[in-house]
């Protein structure tokens, strides 16, 4: 079975500074997703990045940069220039890509708070 | 383009009540999942279901829990004779036709068992 782990369960950061969260994941498949999401408390779940397992290169949302190693099975978010909107939970998660297996497996989330 | 639309966005039931929540799924979208939160924690994935199909159920509790997705009209999620420990949000995500595309969220649903 897959799992995502989280081992940060709260963070916190300057605003305009950067940070970086943590996500490892196992998995015994080749083809996969790995997301970041946001929620924030209004409880909506804002897709914020995703990468394919099968391009090497890091995606890259602005802001928001992942560092994707794969053979290490680590997947973390690097969030620039913080913002005190970007105060939220973030749940990294995994969906594999073949079949109808389509379900998305999060992580435990970590809390960011941003400080002025 | 309207987003993904779950109601009610709160619901209250006493012990042994039943909770029917519905999602309807963005335009176009014909893949719906159901997931639940519980209070400080992360998604976990409850059901798949596509039109008039159920394609993975391997996170629904064997009893009480139910979805259906028909023809036309939202899917729907039913809660029987609901417990305190139902108390969560319960999140509706679709996806278009196909593989490779992500899940859109919509604000949930957040039951209280009393």
């Amino acid at each position: 079975a897959q799992t995502v782990t989280q081992s940060q369960p709260e963070m916190s950061v300057q605003e305009a500074e950067t940070v970086t969260l943590s996500c490892t994941y196992d998995t015994s498949e080749s083809d996969y997703y790995l997301f970041w999401y946001k929620q924030p408390p209004s409880r909506q779940m804002i897709l914020v990045i995703r990468q394919e397992a099968y391009k090497q290169q890091n995606a890259t949302e602005n802001r928001f940069s992942v560092n994707f190693q794969k053979a290490a099975k680590s997947f973390s978010l690097k969030i620039s220039d913080s913002q005190l909107g970007d105060a939220a939970m973030y749940f990294c998660a995994y969906r594999i890509n073949t079949g109808t297996a389509s379900k998305l497996t999060f992580g435990t989330g970590t809390r960011l708070q941003v400080t002025l | 383009n309207a987003g993904v639309m779950q109601n009610p966005r709160h619901l209250v039931r006493r012990r042994g009540q039943e909770a029917r929540l519905r999602c309807s799924p963005m335009k176009g979208h014909s893949h719906v999942y159901w997931y639940r939160q519980l209070p400080e924690e992360g998604l976990k994935f409850m059901v798949y279901l596509q039109k008039e199909n159920i394609i993975d159920e391997s996170g629904m509790p064997k009893e009480r829990f139910s979805a259906e997705f028909p023809k036309e009209g939202p899917s729907i999620l039913r809660i029987q004779q609901v417990v305190r420990g139902d108390s969560a949000a319960y999140f509706c995500a679709s996806s278009p036709p196909g593989f490779g595309y992500e899940q859109f969220f919509g604000p949930g649903t957040r039951l209280t068992v009393l």
